[in-house]
């Protein structure tokens, strides 16, 4: 069973400033992706960021990128340069090969002006 | 590309009666399609898979003939909440696999289905 666990439930940051997520997760697969998605107040779920297991190199898109440790089972998110519009539910997320993905709680993120 | 969509995206019904939620995915063909449930300032939960041509595989605690899903063809998937009550009101989400290639496994989510059941 792929469990994700996200340990903050809101987190706040300063505009221009850097933040980062927290996210453990667990499977029995070797072969997993891991994401990484923002939730706006539309609801509309968009992906953010992803990352293959079998990838050592940590994905990176713009302003986020990741810190995967895989030994660890930690997928963590980094947001560079903070802006107003970052502000949202964001979910990080595990896929085995059966394409079911499991989410976790969800980390509110707030962007102080 | 790669949009996929949802219809209605609100719906307000009376206990008792039968909704029925549409997921089209418009600009490609998903073989298989995913139905989630999102209470209120909760994450998302996967109720069910939706596989073209075949039953859907449901999730562990979800009710199969409460939630019947349908999928006709490789772009749309139907689920179908069956004598509605108020404790299913809630906003469901469905996602759309890509079928082919060069997209790696990816899904698209569709906007979501807001569910008052009165």
């Amino acid at each position: 069973a792929q469990t994700v666990t996200q340990s903050q439930p809101e987190m706040s940051v300063q505009e221009a400033e850097t933040v980062t997520l927290s996210c453990t997760y667990d499977t029995s697969e070797s072969d997993y992706y891991l994401f990484w998605y923002k939730q706006p107040p539309s609801r509309q779920m968009i992906l953010v960021i992803r990352q293959e297991a079998y990838k050592q190199q940590n994905a990176t898109e713009n302003r986020f990128s990741v810190n995967f440790q895989k030994a660890a089972k930690s997928f963590s998110l980094k947001i560079s340069d903070s802006q107003l519009g970052d502000a949202a539910m964001y979910f990080c997320a595990s896929m085995n090969r059966d394409d079911k993905i499991i989410f976790g709680k969800g980390t509110r993120l707030h962007i102080l002006p | 590309g790669a949009v996929v969509s949802q219809h209605p995206s609100r719906v307000i019904c009376k206990s008792g009666t039968s909704v029925k939620i549409e997921c089209r995915s418009l600009d490609f063909q998903a073989t298989t399609m995913f139905w989630y449930r999102q209470f209120p300032k909760q994450s998302l939960m996967l109720m069910a898979t939706s596989n073209e041509g075949s039953k859907a595989t449901y999730e562990q605690g979800v009710e199969k003939d409460k939630f019947l899903i349908n999928h006709a063809s490789l772009t749309l998937s139907t689920l179908t909440v069956t004598s509605a009550h108020p404790e299913d009101s809630s906003f469901y989400i469905c996602s759309a696999r890509y079928f082919g290639t060069g997209r790696d496994n990816e899904q698209f989510f569709g906007p979501g289905t807001r569910l008052t059941v009165l």
